[in-house]
């Protein structure tokens, strides 16, 4: 994973509950992204950030919300407006431009 | 925007046989295509990647070509592991945009 880490590797979420899934990376690079990848449905964007403080949607934003008030971190809530929130999801990091895109190893999120 | 289909959606090779997997994408001012392994259980990784001025990239038994007038894009694996089986991802960039992923292809390559 080269220094980026997602955690936990498995999550379990109640119904109505708020879920965060945490990215940390120490590559210093400008940009990072998540994304949600269900079986046969490729990556997904849902939010990115290019820049500290600021951030945007992606394709499939609601039900999401995320925060960038450091580099090195950019943790995604899954809210409970999300209705089917389970999947499995990547966190990335790019440096300059949005070009070559480096994963973590993903957290599992499931529904009890 | 950027719309990028990948096929097959589902491949299975003989060990030592060769996979061909196929991308094309919808806006011509793209300009970077990379491919993308991802194994089960863990985060895609770049593999190989190719820019609109080059032809054709090769690396070891990868290769990837670009038709830029046909929007086509292409990775090929010539004899085939069975560690090469995994998901394959297609991507296209067009500059300070996130990049634009296929719906992957799913690699079985049999012993």
């Amino acid at each position: 994973d080269g220094g980026i880490t997602q955690s936990p590797k498995y999550l379990f979420r109640k119904e109505g509950q708020n879920v965060t899934l945490s990215c940390e990376q120490n590559l210093n690079h400008d940009a990072m992204y998540w994304y949600r990848q269900d079986p046969g449905q490729g990556l997904r964007l849902i939010y990115y950030s290019q820049i500290v403080n600021d951030f945007q949607k992606g394709d499939i934003a609601e039900g999401y919300s995320v925060s960038r008030e450091k580099k090195e971190s950019f943790p995604l809530t899954v809210t409970s407006a999300q209705k089917n929130p389970t999947a499995f999801y990547l966190c990335a990091i790019s440096d300059s431009g949005n070009e070559k895109l480096f994963f973590g190893s993903g957290t599992q999120l499931s529904v009890l | 925007g950027e719309n990028v289909e990948q096929h097959p959606s589902t491949l299975s090779v003989q060990e030592g046989d060769s996979a061909v997997i196929k991308c094309t994408y919808s806006d011509s001012a793209s300009n970077y295509f990379p491919w993308y392994k991802q194994e089960l259980g863990k985060g895609p990784q770049l593999i190989i990647d190719i820019r609109s001025n080059v032809g054709e990239k090769k690396d070891q038994r990868i290769a990837v070509t670009l038709n830029k007038t046909a929007k086509h894009f292409s990775l090929h694996i010539t004899e085939t592991q069975p560690e090469d089986s995994a998901v394959y991802f297609c991507a296209a960039y067009k500059g300070n945009t996130p990049l634009v992923f296929g719906k992957g292809t799913r690699l079985s390559v049999i012993a």
